[in-house]
This record gives C-alpha cells, structure tokens and sequence, in this order.
C-alpha cells in the first residue's frame, strides 16, 4: 500500500522569497517520487524525480526535492520564486514494481505576489 | 517525439450522447494511464494498462466508462450515455519501464463538457 499526503492546499509567497511545498508518503516499497506543476489549462509537465540514487534531486526550473527516508518526506524547494512558478504542485509515490502504480496528492496551490 | 497526443482538445455534448476520448501514447512506452480532473475531486486516476492489458480499474466511476487499448500507439476512453456530472478535462499519460523510472508523461487533455 502507498499513500501520499500534500501538507498545504494553498501556499502564497513574495516574488524574489524562498519556496517550500511539503509532501509525506507511505509505500511498502522502496518508492520512487515525483513532482509534477500544473500551470492553468495545461497537462502536468514532470519537474524532478527521485529513483534511489541521490537523494537531493535537481529539476527544472531552479526547484529541488531532498529524499528523506527517515522522516518520509520529499520536499519541494526553490530558492527564490518567480511570478511564472504560480501554479499546481502535484507529488507522486510510485512503488518500485513494473505494475505498481502512481499514487498522486491532492495538490498545492502555489500563489506568488508582486 | 511528439509527446502525448489527445483528442479531440475540446468535447461538448448533450446528455445521453456517447463521447469517445482518443489517446497516442510516446512511442516506446508500455504503460498508459487515464486521469479526470474536477475541481471539486481533483485528480482521479481512472484506469490503466500494461502493455495494452487493463490492469486496474478500479477508478472506472460506472458502467457507462470504458476504455479499450487494441494496440500499443492507441487507447480510447468511452462514455456511453454521457450525463452533466462527467464534465471534466480528462488526461492522457504513458509512461515507461525503462531504467525503472517510471515517470509519466501527460498529454494536454480533453475539456469534456455535457450540457
């Protein structure tokens, strides 16, 4: 069984002010995790991935994702935030099987001020 | 590549019509999965394959939802008889075992809306 749990719904920063979308999974299996972004009328575009390899990950766009094991979180950050970051924030837990499949969260609403 | 490719962009149709969603999976992949998305249940996965063979359904909402992959470069999504409550984008994803990744690839969905 896998589960993932997206701690805030809605999170609004400043332009130019760190960002931090928290996420916490559950998984029988060692996971892979993803977050995807959703900009308004458009598809989910992959941001980063974590696959047991390094457990910070780098994706696009200046965010990055630590892989906690012990804490079972897998944190979304990014320095400084950008107007064009304003957006959905899906993180995902996949099981490691070939037809294990993807468990989404809820979402985080990500608004960013002028 | 092209991507996920969907069609039609934009469905609208009266009630009790059937509606048929059109799915091209990124050449390569094995897997291929379908999402509804509302804003009053977010992101719902529907049902997906494994090379081509259903392997959960379980998100299927009823009867009147059915998807069929007849090969690996295509899968359709079915609604027979449409009702207002089915209005949604729906998503296209596929996704491949290679390198166990396994990160899914979005199409850029289907706006369904029933009168």
């Amino acid at each position: 069984a896998q589960s993932v749990t997206q701690l805030d719904s809605h999170v609004s920063v400043s332009e130019g002010t760190p960002v931090l979308l928290r996420c916490n999974y559950s998984s029988s299996y060692s996971p892979s995790l993803f977050w995807y972004v959703q900009h308004p009328n458009k598809g989910l575009q992959l941001l980063l991935k974590y696959t047991s390899a390094a457990t910070l990950v780098k994706g696009i766009n200046g965010f990055e994702a630590e892989f906690k094991k012990s804490e079972t979180s897998f944190h979304l950050t990014k320095p400084s935030a950008h107007m064009s970051d304003a957006a959905e924030y899906f993180c995902v837990v996949r099981g490691n099987t070939n037809a294990g499949k993807s468990t989404f969260g809820d979402g985080t609403t990500l608004t960013v001020k002028p | 590549d092209a991507g996920v490719i969907q069609s039609p962009r934009h469905e609208v149709t009266e009630m009790g019509q059937e509606v048929t969603l059109r799915c091209k999976p990124i050449s390569g992949h094995n897997s291929l999965f379908w999402y509804r998305q509302t804003m009053m249940r977010g992101l719902e996965l529907l049902i997906y394959f494994n090379n081509n063979v259903p392997i959960d359904d379980s998100g299927m909402p009823e009867d009147r939802f059915s998807a069929k992959m007849p090969n690996a470069s295509f899968s359709t999504l079915k609604i027979q008889p449409s009702e207002p409550r089915d209005s949604a984008v729906y998503f296209c994803a596929s996704s491949s075992a290679g390198g166990g990744s396994y990160e899914q690839y979005f199409g850029p969905g289907t706006r369904l809306t029933v009168t």
